[in-house]
């Protein structure tokens, strides 16, 4: 089983619908947690940090449920620049320091 | 403010041969990372590089080797080149040893032929 999986879509959401991904990983130990976002051929950008009581920024929110070992992104009114992979990262201390990303989540806004 | 900085770009080598790769942090920054990305991939983490010292590092043979020079900036030394080595490699940049707010160089594109 891999560390970190995530469904790699497409999402093909209309501008302005709402999109919703998660991200789940085998780790139960795991400690931090975050979101990145790559458009094509170029490198990831951190989009966010996720918080244990879940967090906002501006059309984003995070979600982390550790009882069923998740982390998980909304997009709000999408826009046409929100296309892109969205690469979920988690790290753990325990047995060993790991940092695994997932594969990506692709998304695509259309007019 | 410099942001993360690769060389080179693009890079074409043979099978066997051993290639170095150069990164330099963000301005500010004292901690460098390095990553694998194949086609479709996520990044896989190779190594990353704190105080000079290697302090943690992925499921990478030894062939992947490092180094961190005073100034912060690092290098990616592979060995015994395979084709499977043929990837984006990725340096990342932070600060303190964590791997918070990591900043991203635009990457070196290596090809094995």
């Amino acid at each position: 089983r891999k560390e970190v999986e995530q469904d790699p879509g497409p999402f093909n959401v209309p501008e302005g619908a709402t999109v919703a991904f998660n991200c789940t990983y085998s780790n139960s130990a795991s400690q931090s947690f975050f979101w990145y976002r790559q458009d094509c051929r170029k490198e990831p950008k951190l989009l966010m940090s996720v918080y244990s009581s879940g967090n906002e920024d501006g059309r984003f929110t995070a979600q982390l449920n550790r009882a069923s070992q998740y982390i998980s992104l909304l997009i709000r009114d999408s826009k046409l620049s929100d296309s892109a992979t969205y690469l979920c990262v988690v790290t753990a201390l325990d047995p060993d320091y790991k940092l695994s990303f997932g594969a990506g989540t692709t998304v695509t806004v259309r007019a | 403010d410099a942001g993360v900085t690769q060389s080179p770009t693009h890079l074409i080598k043979t099978r066997g041969q051993q290639v170095t790769l150069r990164c330099s942090p963000k301005s500010g920054h004292d901690t460098v990372s390095w990553y694998q990305q194949a086609l479709g991939q996520g990044p896989q983490f190779i190594f990353q590089y704190y105080e000079e010292e290697e302090r943690q590092r992925g499921n990478f043979p030894d062939r992947f080797s490092g180094h961190q020079f005073p100034n912060y900036s690092s290098e990616l030394n592979v060995n015994a080149l395979l084709l499977g080595d043929s990837a984006l490699y990725l340096c990342a940049s932070s600060l303190g040893g964590g791997t918070y707010e990591q900043y991203f160089g635009p990457g070196t594109r290596l090809t094995v032929t």
